[in-house]
């Protein structure tokens, strides 16, 4: 059974907010939330984690309900550098389970 | 930004030979991952390591695969008799703890090639 439930892809344009969601119903109280880009031929890179309510940085913004089983990840004002599959992950410890990720497409 | 480094960056290899992999992690982190990603499909864990030792590993890491720190700064994957299914990317990664909420950092990757 999935830990996480994401979209396999998703369009938008440059200038556009883009928020991908992902489901993740079984998550357990110790769980963080995490968030990868992947560009091709690349490592995946961090983005964000939180653990409830809202978090921002200088590249996102992650919006976490009460219940916890989902999580929104905000990228305002996207550009054609921001095509990259997108991954969300809730662990409890550091080891990782990569799903397939959100493929975000960005066009001009 | 402190990073993580691979070497090589691409390494071609024929069947049945051996392969080390290099890793240099960012230097304060105690945590040190090797993942892969074969072409087209997911990341996949294979071992971590801490404190010198394996902590955990998945089971394609088999006994072909030994990880090791040979000193104060490198991190290596060596697999001892390369198959053609081990093409893929592999990723080192380190993290500062070993807890969830101490963000993997990943270098840019090895493509192997076996031949």
């Amino acid at each position: 059974l999935a830990k996480t439930t994401q979209p396999i892809s998703m369009d938008s344009y440059e200038g556009q907010e883009v928020n991908i969601t992902c489901s993740h119903n079984n998550i357990a109280t110790n769980d963080y939330i995490t968030w990868y880009q992947q560009f091709p031929s690349q490592g995946p890179r961090f983005i964000i984690q939180g653990y409830k309510t809202k978090v921002t940085n200088e590249v996102a913004s992650l919006f976490i309900p009460a219940d916890r089983k989902s999580s929104t990840l905000s990228l305002p004002r996207v550009s054609l550098s921001d095509t990259a599959v997108y991954y969300c992950l809730v662990e409890g410890y550091s080891t990782l389970t990569f799903g397939k990720g959100t493929m975000l497409l960005v066009s001009p | 930004e402190p990073e993580v480094t691979q070497t090589p960056s691409h390494q071609v290899t024929q069947m049945g030979q051996e392969v080390i992999l290099r890793c240099v992690p960012i230097s304060n982190h105690l945590y040190f991952y090797w993942y892969r990603q074969i072409l087209g499909q997911k990341v996949e864990f294979l071992v971590s390591f801490y404190n010198n030792e394996i902590s955990e590993k998945s089971e394609i890491f088999d006994d072909q695969f030994s990880v090791e720190r040979p000193d104060g700064s490198n991190f290596t994957l060596k697999i001892r008799s390369t198959k053609l299914e081990d093409s893929a990317m592999y990723f080192c990664a380190s993290s500062e703890e070993g807890d969830s909420n101490s963000p993997l950092h990943f270098g840019n990757g090895t493509r192997l090639t076996v031949t």
